[in-house]
């Protein structure tokens, strides 16, 4: 069974950094592309970053761009979001995903399984 | 792409035939998928591709469209199918649509 779980979320002040982590179990993590996704409260959904299967190639949305950084450790099946200069606007619940195609640079650009979130809150 | 979905709020009966709608702000190529958000959980794949149901989804779910306009379609509603339901376009940019809940009468 896919699982993934986040962790890593909380209180932070604004212009601070927070490192978010996803554990992968249930499927070979190194074989495919990753996600964050995340969820402002009572918004919707906002794609923030993809990374390739080995870590090769990174995408971002151009909000967070030059300030969250997407990355992967294989050995461990752990995905990683590192966030700096917070801003209030970054306030979400943020989800861990997983792009459905297997092995390749190729990636798909949907999101097959979620975690359940762990909640943001950028506040002084 | 902007997305629009319609109607926001919907509430039907069990059993009842539902439609969503997804409107899109330019061609989508049929590269919409469908989420379902139950309160308090992680979105869950429904439909990808406009419509290849997602592996474990029960196939009173469905979709359609081309263009610019896209359509779940749940045949028999049940009640665990509350739920707010998103469109999601991965042609040109990465865009959810705002959602639409779906509420039993």
């Amino acid at each position: 069974e896919v699982q993934l779980v986040e962790s890593g979320g909380g209180l932070v002040q604004p212009g601070r950094s927070m490192k978010l982590s996803c554990a992968a179990s249930g499927f070979t993590f190194s074989n495919y592309g990753m996600a964050w996704v995340r969820q402002a409260p009572t918004k919707g959904l906002e794609w923030v970053a993809t990374i390739s299967y080995d870590g090769s190639s990174t995408y971002y949305r151009d909000s967070v761009k030059g300030r969250f950084t997407i990355s992967r450790d294989n050995a461990k099946s752990t995905l990683y979001l590192q966030m700096n200069s917070l801003r209030s606007e970054d306030t979400a619940t943020y989800y861990c995903t997983r792009d459905p195609a297997a092995g390749s640079l190729l990636l798909v650009w949907y999101f097959d399984f979620w975690g359940p979130g762990t909640m943001v809150t950028v506040s002084s | 792409i902007q997305l629009t979905q319609s109607p926001s709020l919907l509430s039907a009966s069990v059993g009842d035939r539902v439609t969503l709608s997804c409107k899109g702000s330019q061609n989508i190529n049929n590269y919409l998928a469908w989420y379902q958000q139950k309160l308090g959980e992680a979105p869950k794949l429904l439909i990808y591709n406009t419509n290849s149901l997602q592996t474990g989804i029960p196939s009173r779910f469905s979709g359609s469209g081309s263009g610019t306009d896209y359509t779940l379609t749940i045949s028999s509603l049940q009640p665990e199918d509350v739920a707010t339901y998103f469109c999601y376009q991965y042609n040109n940019g990465l865009t959810f649509g705002s959602g639409t809940k779906l509420e039993i009468k």
